[in-house]
């Protein structure tokens, strides 16, 4: 079946280091990418994605690339913030089934030192 | 602009006990989801309704049953609670109408089972 699979964390950067987190996929056909966020305390909400292959996504200063050849949708930021610490999620929908569901990996904690 | 609402946020149980987790969405969304998120196993469906009066199983359904009530409202029962059910549960609701359709996620309900 679909699965994602991302770096285990926790991540510990010094602010404005470069980020990256790593995140591959196992699917059938050709299914959309998603990177979530979690907030302490809060629920998850998306960051960034990617609906078809060398689609990049982008916001806040992330970056991802739908990359088909390497089955891979990596998590990039030039300069991380205190702000960016959280915990990131990488996800599939597989598109096929009338619910299209959503399968996420297990997470990257993310923690960023002043 | 409310979005996906779940109640109650926090939740003691005995166990045997019995309860329902509560979830409402108010952007016309037809496709909604229950997940559990537990340390370092990041997030796992437990039922998914594609419409109104449509449920099915996820990865982890033993021990729960869900109600499409309407299409706003999606109820998550569990009847007879064990500690192994403590968790963190998310609803969450998308369009369902492709796999490039955002998810968006209630504040999470914390349940913990004794």
């Amino acid at each position: 079946g679909d699965s994602v699979t991302q770096m285990e964390g926790p991540v510990t950067l010094s602010e404005e280091a470069f980020l990256t987190i790593n995140c591959t996929y196992t699917a059938t056909g050709y299914p959309s990418l998603f990177w979530y966020v979690q907030y302490p305390g809060e629920g998850l909400q998306l960051l960034l994605k990617a609906t078809k292959a060398d689609d990049k996504g982008s916001n806040k200063g992330f970056e991802a690339t739908y990359r088909k050849e390497t089955t891979s949708f990596h998590l990039e930021k030039g300069s991380v913030q205190v702000s960016d610490s959280a915990v990131y999620f990488c996800a599939l929908s597989d598109g096929y089934s009338s619910a299209s569901k959503i399968i996420f990996g297990s997470g990257t904690r993310l923690s960023i030192r002043p | 602009n409310a979005g996906v609402t779940q109640t109650p946020k926090f939740q003691v149980l005995k166990t045997g006990q019995s309860m329902t987790l509560q979830c409402a969405q108010d952007m016309n969304h037809n496709s909604m989801y229950w997940y559990r998120q537990d340390p370092g196993m990041g997030l796992r469906l437990i039922y998914y309704s594609a419409s109104e009066g449509t449920t099915d199983k996820g990865e982890v359904p033993n021990g729960y049953n869900v109600s499409r009530l309407n299409k706003r409202e999606f109820s998550l029962r569990l009847e007879s609670a064990a500690p192994s059910q403590t968790s963190v549960y998310f609803c969450a609701s998308t369009d369902g109408g492709g796999s490039g359709n955002t998810i968006y996620f209630g504040e999470g309900s914390w349940l913990t089972v004794v």
